[in-house]
């Protein structure tokens, strides 16, 4: 069964910190994206990787970074994190061919 | 900038109601849309269209996609309070391969 893991489903963080979401695949997929989902907006593209080490800016990058050292991690890291950073994020993967996505359970960021 | 955008965004039906959703996109090198159900947790994949695919039925769930309009519809026929959800219309393609951008999502709900 294909899985995708998000470390954490709860998070809230202080202005200014820094903060590391975690995600790992288990399916061998190429490619990984991180999505953040807002009322009224619908999932937004922050970044998504095609390879290891490999990236590409999505619609909404400000602010954001991201790793993916190995095939199954896609980390994102929010610099310095700010309040209207509070959202939910998800992320997924998909082989690329076909072009499903796969998407762990989110996780809901709080940055008070 | 590609774009897919739902309609409409909120529905509130009766049981055994039929519903129908829409998505349009513009979008570069068009490839595939997807439709997805998110109910508390991920969204889970429906169907995926093509120009080589473009009427999907699953049950009670339907959709088709039109590439001279560049939409899709997603049909619900005798609706169940278990279809409540975000449906979310996502189309694969743009300047990156593997990439999907999403709407909005259409929030739906079925009352008893």
């Amino acid at each position: 069964d294909v899985k995708v893991t998000q470390s954490s489903r709860y998070l809230v963080k202080r202005t200014g910190e820094k903060v590391f979401l975690e995600c790992v695949q288990d399916m061998d997929h190429e490619n990984m994206f991180w999505y953040r989902q807002d009322p009224g907006l619908g999932l937004r593209l922050i970044y998504f990787s095609y390879d290891v080490k490999m990236k590409e800016k999505g619609d909404i990058p400000e602010g954001y970074s991201v790793s993916r050292e190995k095939k199954e991690r896609f980390s994102l890291i929010l610099e310095s994190a700010s309040t209207n950073q509070t959202s939910m994020y998800l992320c997924a993967s998909s082989l690329g061919t076909p072009p499903e996505a796969f998407f762990g359970q989110g996780t809901r960021l709080t940055v008070v | 900038e590609d774009k897919v955008v739902q309609s409409p965004l909120s529905l509130v039906v009766h049981e055994g109601d039929t519903v129908t959703l829409n998505c349009s996109y513009e979008v570069t090198n068009f490839r595939s849309l997807l439709w997805y159900k998110q109910e508390k947790k991920a969204p889970t994949f429906l169907f995926m269209l093509t120009s080589s695919g473009i009427e999907k039925k699953s049950g009670r769930l339907s959709s088709i996609l039109d590439k001279k309009e560049l939409s899709s519809i997603l049909n619900i026929t005798a609706t169940q309070t278990g279809d409540s959800a975000i449906y979310l219309c996502a189309v694969g393609g743009g300047t990156s391969y593997g990439k999907l951008t999403f709407g909005q999502g259409t929030i739906l709900t079925v009352h008893p």
